[in-house]
């Protein structure tokens, strides 16, 4: 089974620019979640999404957005690209997103702003 | 005061070494902890939860002090491939959903 896809892999974008990222959960599992790390920082919660409906949000500003689809896959949007804003874009998966639960990561979208 | 800190790193340890990490959580609301590792410029992967009565996996220890709040990894006899940073996750629920609370990462470097 394959585990969690992300893409692209890596993104360049310039300053204003806008992106979307991409995810597809483990199969069966219902529970999208992702997170921003900068590198040599630990990842930080951006969204959680469950059965379509957001679940939880991080601090994050407005410029970011999510969503889920029916087939449980995910987006990620961030509009108005900051430099502040290159990072690794990590999509993790849970079967119904409660806690306790064990969080199993993609490769991660490499995105630099320049 | 950061939710989950951890002691900053890097080790460096030669092979055999035996190397203990130490992390602190600040929410006493947290219910589950866990241990990740993460190679350089790869998607972390899980390495152990952490229970109250503590737990053990071939040469990794995990222990947790919930009146403390504090969680331990102990690694026995360390191998080159551990090098990696490994990373304490505490999980929060509340009112903002399946927030994992991931710590800075300590960064291991085994040395033949």
């Amino acid at each position: 089974d394959a585990g969690v896809t992300q893409s692209p892999t890596h993104l360049i974008k310039t300053r204003g620019q806008h992106v979307t990222l991409r995810c597809s959960p483990i199969s069966g599992h219902k529970s999208v979640s992702w997170y921003q790390q900068v590198l040599g920082q630990g990842p930080q919660f951006i969204f959680q999404y469950y059965e379509k409906e957001e679940r939880g949000r991080g601090n994050f500003p407005d410029r970011f957005s999510a969503r889920q689809f029916p087939n449980y896959s995910s987006e990620l949007n961030v509009n108005a690209l900051l430099l502040g804003d290159s990072a690794l874009y990590l999509c993790a998966s849970t079967a119904t997103g409660l806690v306790g639960e064990k969080l199993f990561f993609g490769s991660g979208t490499q995105l630099s702003v320049l | 005061r950061k939710e989950v800190e951890q002691d900053p790193g890097p080790f460096n340890v030669p092979e055999g070494a035996t190397v203990a990490f130490n992390c602190t959580y600040s929410n006493s609301a947290s219910q589950s902890f866990f241990w990740y590792r993460q190679d350089c410029r790869k998607e972390p992967k899980l390495l152990m939860s952490v229970y109250s009565s503590g737990n053990e996996d071939g040469r990794f220890t995990a222990q947790l002090n919930r009146a403390s709040q504090y969680i331990s990894l102990l690694i026995r006899d360390s191998k080159l491939s551990d090098s990696a940073t490994y990373l304490c996750v505490v999980n929060e629920e509340g009112n903002y959903g399946q927030n994992f609370v991931f710590g800075p990462g300590t960064r291991l470097s085994v040395l033949p």
